[in-house]
């Protein structure tokens, strides 16, 4: 079974500039996370989908963050325009209803 | 509001050692617990859960983890550690499962062989 899958891995971009991540969950799962995972913390949650429906989103910063997961399956995370203080990990992690997550390796932003 | 604490940032054992790392929540209700494993690089595996029944679970790796109401805490053990058990711990809280999980600031764990 193929994991959690997120690209890419790695991105440094110049502050002011726009920034996507890309998520791909594992087949079958209708529930799909975005966490930030800054260095040296826990991982916090962002957003939350269930297919396609966010119901989750009350941690996500709605003035420069956004999301969409278009027909339930893939996710894209976008940041615009990015800050020093986003530089972080972002993790994607996909769960079947009620069911344990799944992480991605998740995508490292460096913002210089 | 739902916290959860991680008191050691690091610790060191010796290959063959026992482990303990602790972890205190703080939660109004029946919490829903989980210990994840972090290696570089990488995201993050669950080792074991607690939802409700025994307050003993055991988890994969070989770890196991105890459940204490009245200490609010809930530390994870290991009788002899792996020199490929250097990770990062991460314990974490959910209200209601999975949903939304509040994760500590994690333990860094090194294993001198």
């Amino acid at each position: 079974e193929a994991g959690v899958v997120q690209s890419p891995r790695y991105k440094i971009i110049e502050k002011k500039q726009p920034v996507a991540f890309w998520c791909n969950p594992i087949s079958g799962h209708n529930t799909l996370y975005w966490y930030l995972q800054n260095l040296g913390q826990g991982p916090e949650l962002l957003i939350r989908y269930e297919n396609e429906e966010a119901v989750d989103d009350s941690q996500l910063p709605k003035d420069r963050f956004s999301a969409e997961r278009l027909k339930g399956v893939d996710s894209t995370l976008k940041i615009q325009p990015a800050e020093l203080g986003d530089s972080a990990v972002y993790l994607c992690a996909s769960s079947e209803p009620g069911g344990p997550l799944h992480f991605g390796n998740g995508t490292r932003l460096t913002v210089t | 509001a739902q916290s959860v604490t991680q008191p050691d940032i690091h610790i060191t054992v010796s290959e063959g050692a026992s482990l303990e790392l602790r972890c205190n929540y703080s939660y109004g209700a029946t919490p829903y617990l989980f210990w994840y494993v972090q290696s570089p690089g990488q995201g993050l595996q669950l080792l074991l859960k607690y939802f409700s029944g025994d307050t003993l679970v055991q988890g994969i790796k070989g770890f196991e983890a105890e459940f204490k109401r009245s200490q609010s805490s809930f530390n994870l053990r290991k009788p002899s550690v792996h020199w490929s058990d250097a990770a990062e711990y991460f314990c974490a809280v959910g209200a209601g499962g999975y949903n939304k999980l509040i994760f500590g600031a994690g333990t860094r764990l090194a294993v001198h062989p």
